[in-house]
């Protein structure tokens, strides 16, 4: 139980172009999913949470109108990359909880922009 | 706000031996989680382990145990008879919850370990 799924799992796209990236719960309803990003051998810097039918929390420093996230459903929250920049280019890794506390990670999406 | 701090950014071991990790955490908080997390090369984030800060008992799971100082804000993970499969980079994390648990913060990860087990 508990399974996390990303997709996509790796993604090139060229700079300029936006980029979705899908969370989902596959065998539990999570009131709340979260969205992380990790460079290599870092640690997972929180970008927002997000609550089912409500507006994203962005942390400090994190741009809104660049990480798009919606959280329509129990089951699936995104994360589009608006405009997406060389910079950009990291890994993004979901998590989803269910109404405890601990939080289920998906297996992650390696975003690459050239 | 709190913190998290894992003192060893690196740390090998022989397969079979034990190890230790090492965490310090601050925080004002007196309802909490702390967790320790384990990402191996595939980037799977997996949860090792859960203490909850009002059990006195150190939580375990089968090769897997804690060693949690309330007063001292530790929370080490200690990792007997070693497997090549748990080379991986170990994250511990800390999450506040309010009084009767009805809402859970979100994840404090510290800087992580990356622990080579060696055949």
């Amino acid at each position: 139980g508990a399974v996390v799924s990303q997709h996509p799992s790796r993604v090139i796209c060229k700079s300029g172009t936006s980029v979705k990236i899908e969370c989902r719960s596959l065998d539990f309803q999570a009131t709340t999913m979260f969205w992380y990003r990790q460079f290599p051998k870092q640690s997972l810097m929180l970008m927002a949470t997000s609550n089912e039918g409500s507006k994203a929390t962005y942390e400090q420093g994190v741009e809104k109108d660049k990480f798009l996230i919606n959280h329509a459903s129990l089951t699936l929250s995104t994360l589009t990359v608006t405009s997406a920049h060389p910079e950009d280019s990291s890994f993004y890794i979901c998590s989803a909880q269910p109404y405890k506390e601990t939080q289920y990670f998906g297996p992650g999406t390696r975003l690459l922009v050239l | 706000a709190q913190t998290v701090t894992q003192s060893q950014p690196e740390m090998s071991v022989q397969e079979a031996e034990t190890v230790t990790l090492s965490c310090t955490y601050d925080t004002s908080e007196s309802n909490y989680y702390l967790f320790w997390y384990k990402q191996p090369p595939s980037r799977q984030m997996i949860l090792v382990i859960r203490q909850e800060a009002y059990k006195q008992q150190n939580a375990t799971e089968n090769r897997f145990s804690v060693n949690f100082q309330k007063a001292a804000k530790s929370f080490s993970l200690k990792i007997s008879d070693s497997q090549l499969g748990d080379t991986a980079m170990y994250f511990c994390a800390f999450m506040k919850h309010n009084a009767g648990g009805t809402s859970y913060g979100k994840l404090t990860f510290g800087q992580g370990t990356i622990l080579t087990v060696h055949p």
